[in-house]
Parts: structure tokens; C-alpha cells; sequence
């Protein structure tokens, strides 16, 4: 059982390049979050889904789309990355409604702009 | 401005003894609070929840007291182990249906043998 799954793990980008970060989930959760983690910090959300077919802003959604097109998966883009983009980001999925659910973290993707 | 906040960045303890990690809060509409623990070039992993309702709950070695009134919830690992050495984030959630997660900035904790 994979769990949550983060493609690529590490990727340099020059500033002004785009990318598409992949997270994959095999649990069938309903719910999926983007966060990034930078030095110091906790976890901010960048965006989330309750659904396949559903997305929300988070914290911080500025520079960032998402997509949910399928219920496993949860895409993150960068359209024109900036160096105040580096960090690392990580997925997260959760089973449903009930405050019982924790969220399942990946194992993030390290990016640096340069 | 942070909603949670866990201001001891830091925490080493001897094996054996009481680790106590500490986590402030500043929202009163926050009902769901967690632990988790993360190592290095992993992703965090959930250790332990309660529910506003509730003021304590245990797991084994893991142990989270909530305090509603001063807003405040705390960690106990006991006995600690060289094992448990990792950072740890406290995170909160409040009454929408999204469970969105805010965190604070995380307490590394480091057991001595």
C-alpha cells in the first residue's frame, strides 16, 4: 500500500519555467491539500480539494494552480516559478467528513528556483 | 499572525525521562488539534489527536492534554527514546467542512542515549 505519493522528489527550475508537481493517493480519500514547508515554518496550505472535480484556495495560492480531474490525484502547477518558490511541498490526503480523520502525508518534493 | 504557535523551536531530553512539547493557540474556533512527527526527507506522520471536548487522550507513550481556557495543549512522550528524536508539529483545525490543518513552526526534539 503506496500511501501518498509525491513525483518528482527533487527538480531545479530557472526562474520563469513551469512545472506540474503529481501527488497520488491509492487510500480512495475524498479530500487532498498542497502545503509548503519552508525553513523555520510550519505547513501552509496552498490548496485543496474535497473532491474530485473541486478546488480551493488555501494560505497562500498566489503563483500556484491545482487540478483534481481524478479522485487520486492532485496536481500542483507552477506557471512562471520565482525564486520565493523554492521549498518543499508536500501532499496530503484524508479519507472524508468526521474529525476524526488525520491527514496522510507524502514525502515531499524538494524545489529550487533559480 | 500565527494562530498556532509552538515557541520552543528546540528540546533535548535523556533517555528515559518526560518529553513535554508545548503548543499555543490564539483561535477559540479551533476544536481539533494534532500531533505529528516528522523525520528527515520524510513526510510528517500523524502521532495523536483530541477533540475539544476532551482536555486529555492517550496512545501508548503519547499522551495530549488540551487546556481550553488557556489555550494551550502540550505533548507528553514517556518514557523518551532515542527513537522519538524528530520534529514535532502541533496543528489545529476548526468547524469547516475543508479539515483544513493549521500548523505551527514545529519543536525539534532531540533523546540522548
Amino acid at each position: 500500500n503506496a500511501g501518498v505519493t509525491q513525483t518528482p522528489k527533487f527538480r531545479v527550475l530557472k526562474t520563469g519555467q513551469s512545472m506540474t508537481l503529481l501527488c497520488a493517493q491509492d487510500m480512495n480519500h475524498e479530500y487532498m491539500y498542497w502545503y509548503r514547508q519552508d525553513p523555520g515554518m510550519g505547513l501552509r496550505l496552498i490548496h485543496y480539494s474535497v473532491g474530485e472535480g473541486t478546488t480551493a484556495k488555501g494560505e497562500v495560492p498566489d503563483g500556484y494552480n491545482v487540478s483534481r480531474l481524478k479522485k487520486q490525484n492532485f496536481l500542483l502547477g507552477l506557471e512562471s516559478a520565482a525564486p520565493s518558490q523554492t521549498s518543499v511541498y508536500f501532499c496530503a490526503s484524508r479519507r472524508g467528513q468526521g474529525w476524526n480523520q488525520p491527514q496522510h502525508f507524502g514525502d515531499g518534493t524538494r524545489l529550487s528556483i533559480l | 499572525d500565527q494562530q498556532v504557535k509552538q515557541n520552543s523551536p528546540s528540546l533535548s531530553v535523556q533517555e528515559g525521562r518526560i518529553s513535554i512539547l508545548n503548543c499555543d493557540y490564539t483561535n477559540s474556533m479551533f476544536d481539533y488539534f494534532l500531533w505529528y512527527k516528522k523525520y528527515p526527507a520524510e513526510g510528517p506522520t500523524f502521532l495523536i489527536s483530541i477533540s475539544s471536548i476532551k482536555d486529555k487522550n492517550e496512545d501508548g507513550r503519547f499522551t495530549v492534554f488540551l487546556n481550553k481556557s488557556a489555550k494551550h495543549l502540550s505533548l507528553h512522550i514517556v518514557p523518551s527514546q532515542p527513537g522519538d528524536s524528530a520534529v514535532y508539529f502541533c496543528a489545529a483545525s476548526g468547524m469547516d467542512s475543508s479539515y483544513k490543518l493549521i500548523f505551527g513552526s514545529g519543536t525539534r526534539l532531540l533523546v540522548r542515549p
